[in-house]
């Protein structure tokens, strides 16, 4: 299978522990994006890098979270103090995007997160 | 900033009925529209996308065509098929600058098709 991989696929955690989630992209692909869902809603973009280069974060991205690409391959989203509002489904995306070309990401199975 | 509207659902329709999934946008310049559709248990996929004012998208029987003076890019498909159902999203990239390559998604529809 050469999708793009979650690891886990569910995480039940405790209000203030801290949870990370691991996104495998496509091989060679350089863009890696991190969405995230919740329940009835359409996903919502937290953060994307290019190669290892974090190049743009959103505001619903609090300092609780971070996320990392340290060899601009795999990827970690960390969430640390964990809250019940960070229960969601966090997706990952990857894509290698081409001169005149519209990008098309393609998506991870996703890690649904529940803090109790 | 970028936004996209989707009709409520969820949408019931008896399998070999006419689809329609309508969706608006808010976007300055040209942005690309997308179609991802996500069945039960897995992630989301690309159904179509259309890059330019009156470019139609199609895939699997669904099109939708890119309405620049009505701000729409809604989702059709003659006759719906039971393996059709699932939730489908409608989303927008915006033209270039620091929204470029960043999704902005509509809330989903549901759509469930029966026998």
């Amino acid at each position: 299978d050469t999708g793009v991989s979650q690891d886990p696929r569910h995480k039940i955690t405790k209000r203030g522990q801290n949870v990370t989630f691991r996104c495998d992209p496509i091989s060679e692909h350089n863009r890696l994006y991190w969405y995230r869902q919740t329940l009835g809603q359409g996903p919502e973009f937290l953060t994307y890098f290019q190669n290892e280069a974090q190049l743009e974060k959103s505001r619903l991205l609090s300092d609780r979270f971070s996320a990392e690409r340290p060899k601009g391959s795999f990827s970690t989203l960390e969430i640390q103090r964990t809250e019940q509002g960070d229960s969601a489904m966090y997706l990952c995306a990857s894509s290698f995007p081409s001169a005149g070309i519209v990008e098309t990401q393609y998506f991870g199975p996703g890690t649904r997160l529940l803090v109790l | 900033g970028n936004s996209v509207t989707q009709m409520e659902g969820p949408v019931t329709l008896s399998e070999e009925a006419f689809l329609t999934i309508n969706c608006t946008y808010t976007a300055t310049g040209y942005p690309s529209l997308f179609w991802y559709v996500q069945y039960p248990g897995e992630g989301l996929q690309l159904l179509l996308k259309a890059t330019k004012a009156d470019d139609k998208g199609s895939n699997k029987g669904f099109e939708a065509t890119y309405r620049k003076e009505t701000t729409s890019f809604h989702l059709e498909k003659g006759s719906v098929q039971v393996s059709d159902s699932a939730v489908y999203f409608c989303a927008l990239v915006g033209a270039g600058g620091t929204s470029y390559g960043k999704l902005t998604f509509g809330q989903g529809t549901i759509l469930t098709v029966h026998p």
